[in-house]
């Protein structure tokens, strides 16, 4: 069975603390996915990679990085936390065909920042 | 930039009656797809039906259906003999070629709130 996990369901941090979001897919795909889920705001793509040590900026990159050291797993990095990125994140994976497939999401991870 | 549009940010249906969901998305490209996404209040997303623009006749997955209009740029998600396991939020997403070439990227809309009362 397809399989996206993320590390935490949820996390309280402080302002300005450095924070590490994991996520990891046991479907070897190549394209990987993090976004940010408001209400009201639907889902915002904050960086995707599609391959190892390759990424993209998405919709909303500002004040966030990413790492892909390995194909199975998607770090999303705050850098210094701000309350302003309190959210749900969610993690997403896909094949990368020449055809869009389906994006598998992981439970997400709430975050507070305080 | 692609827009998906759902006007609707709340519904509910009675059990085993039908509900459609509205989506509209605005776009210059031919070549495009479309999405149904759903997320139960446990959170994981999930896929719930996809649609080829290029393709004439409308997607069909069980109860679930669409009513694709590429003339109005409309795509609804019709559900049919509602159960309590479609409460949900509902996504409409939207994806094409220029979306970031081979990976492509989605553009989500802001979501429907489907309440299913007993």
């Amino acid at each position: 069975d397809v399989k996206v996990t993320q590390s935490s369901r949820y996390l309280v941090k402080r302002t300005g603390e450095k924070v590490f979001l994991e996520c990891v897919q046991d479907m070897d795909h190549e394209n990987m996915f993090w976004y940010r889920q408001d209400p009201g705001l639907g889902l915002r793509l904050i960086y995707f990679s599609y391959d190892v040590k390759m990424k993209e900026k998405g919709d909303i990159p500002e004040g966030y990085s990413v790492s892909r050291e390995k194909k199975e797993r998607f770090s999303l990095i705050l850098e210094s936390a701000s309350t302003n990125q309190t959210s749900m994140y969610l993690c997403a994976s896909s094949r990368r065909t020449s055809l869009p497939v389906e994006q598998f999401f992981g439970p997400g991870t709430r975050l507070t920042v305080l | 930039a692609q827009t998906v549009t759902q006007s609707q940010p709340e519904m509910s249906v009675q059990e085993a009656e039908t509900v459609t969901l509205s989506c509209t998305y605005d776009t210059s490209e031919s070549d495009y797809y479309l999405f149904w996404y759903k997320q139960p209040p446990s959170r994981q997303m999930i896929l719930v039906i996809r649609q080829e623009a290029y393709k004439q006749q409308n997607a069909t997955e069980n109860r679930f259906s669409v009513n694709f209009q590429k003339a109005a740029k409309s795509f609804s998600l019709k559900i049919s003999d509602s159960q309590l396991g479609d409460a949900a939020m509902y996504f409409c997403a939207y994806t094409s070629p220029t979306s970031g070439g081979s990976n492509y990227k989605l553009t989500f809309g802001k979501g429907t709130l489907l309440t299913v009362n007993p």
